[in-house]
């Protein structure tokens, strides 16, 4: 069975930081794409963010540009998402994703980030 | 950034109805790479259709996808109660991998 397993998520100030954590089970994870997707409270879907098998390729939404940054460390099965100059904005459920190629298979529960003063 | 316009915004149908949803895209989406999800309340979303066409594993045979370039659909033949949900569409063709605002499907 996969098990996408997020944490990180808090309630944090305007302007702080943050780092996300996925652990991957039950997939060969250097085998995976990998990707980071957030929903506001009560919206919709909004992909944040992606990352190939070996790290070369990274992608983001413009409005992250700059202050996210998506890796990986395959050692340990594990996606992060560095998340810098927090907004009011940002704050949204934060799920890992995984794929065979760019295309989303499996979706973890996901992880809440507050961003609030 | 390919903006992915799902219509209608809500659907009222009842249990063995026919279901169609609309995803519009903005400019063509290359090779034809588009997937729907739904999601339900309290849960992540799942992927029923990928590359347009292809059911996902373990996804039955009353949802079917069709369209390619920039018109898309996703039918539900015969609703079933635990198909009623919110239904996104998604291209993974090209960064942003943007989704549609979603369609919610009610009884």
């Amino acid at each position: 069975e996969v098990q996408l397993l997020e944490s990180g998520g808090t309630l944090v100030q305007p302007g702080g930081s943050l780092r996300l954590s996925c652990v991957a089970s039950g997939i060969t994870f250097t085998d995976y794409y990998m990707s980071w997707v957030r929903q506001a409270p009560g919206k919709g879907l909004e992909w944040v963010a992606n990352i190939n098998k070996d790290g070369s390729q990274r992608y983001y939404v413009d409005s992250v540009k700059g202050r996210f940054t998506i890796s990986r460390d395959n050692a340990k099965n594990s996606l992060f998402l560095q998340m810098n100059t927090l907004r009011a904005e940002d704050t949204a459920l934060y799920y890992c994703t995984a794929g065979a190629g760019w295309l989303i298979d499996y979706w973890g529960q996901g992880t809440l980030v507050s961003v609030s003063s | 950034e390919i903006v992915l316009t799902q219509s209608p915004g809500t659907l009222s149908l009842s249990p063995g109805e026919r279901a169609t949803l609309s995803c519009r895209a903005s400019q063509s989406v290359s090779k034809d790479y588009l997937a729907w999800y739904h999601q339900k309340p309290g849960q992540p979303p799942r992927l029923l259709i990928y590359d347009a066409s292809n059911r996902a594993t373990g996804i039955p045979d009353r949802f079917s996808g069709s369209g390619s370039g920039t018109d898309f659909s996703l039918t539900i033949s015969r609703l079933e109660p635990e198909d009623f949900a919110v239904y996104y569409c998604q291209q993974y063709a090209d960064p942003p991998n943007t989704f549609g605002q979603g369609t919610t499907l009610e009884i």
